[in-house]
């Protein structure tokens, strides 16, 4: 099984400064086939379902931000907010999809210093 | 527009059982994988099952196999959960939500607002 490790556990930053988290799989999920990365990125705020807001790494869904972007390959993948905003308070998890047997991150709280 | 909307949580005794449902609109139910992801109180996203868009292949998180079942019923756009041999541990907000695709290697894309599910210790 694929295993996904988010760092940090927690990140308090100011009001229009970057946010950066980490992602790490155990193993690649690069698809040799396509050259695609087969992994996405949550928003997941108390009381609501979450939400997706990047898939095959650094793909935007539409309607989300331009301040959120993904970056990275193979087993090392980031998300950034590069000015964050009060509403991106959030825990923000990552996820696999390279394997059927999907995997997600311990999770990220983002928080407002 | 994609609605998602679970049914069928509650309290349930350790060893009981319990049949989660989710009622699909809004897209192509057939084209699209469809799973199950939980989160216990104060806890990350945990992935608990998924099915193929045609039904015939499904998956499952170790501390779930064997008690869990995944169905779907194509016809009736609706997707269920058959939940036995109930732990203290499957307590948790259980989320319905639809794969970007129909194979099971995909991104969930919508979510339903979930269904408690809560089994006392």
């Amino acid at each position: 099984d694929i295993v996904m490790t988010q760092s940090p556990d927690s990140l308090a930053v100011s009001l229009g400064e970057r946010a950066t988290i980490n992602c790490r799989s155990s193993q690649s999920v690069l698809y040799s086939s396509n050259n695609k990365n087969y992994l996405a990125w949550y928003q997941h705020k108390p009381g609501q379902s979450p939400k997706l807001l990047i898939s095959w790494a650094s793909t935007r869904e539409s309607g989300v931000p331009e301040r959120f972007s993904g970056s990275g390959s193979g087993t090392d993948f980031t998300l950034t907010i590069s000015s964050l905003q009060a509403e991106d308070v959030a825990v923000y998890f990552c996820q696999q999809y390279y394997s059927p047997l999907i995997s997600f991150g311990q999770g990220t709280r983002l928080e407002i210093k | 527009e994609v609605q998602l909307l679970e049914s069928g949580g509650g309290l349930e005794e350790p060893g009981g059982s319990l049949r989660l449902s989710c009622a699909a609109s809004g897209f192509i139910f057939t084209s699209h994988a469809m799973t199950w992801v939980r989160q216990a109180p104060g806890k990350g996203l945990e992935w608990v099952s998924a099915i193929t868009g045609s039904g015939v292949s499904t998956y499952y998180a170790d501390s779930v196999k064997g008690r869990f079942t995944i169905s779907r019923d194509n016809s009736k756009k609706m997707l269920y959960l058959q939940m036995n041999s109930l732990r203290a541990e499957d307590s948790a907000v259980y989320y319905c939500a639809k794969g970007s695709a129909s194979i099971s290697s995909s991104f969930f894309d919508h979510w339903g607002q979930g269904t408690l599910v809560t089994v006392p210790s």
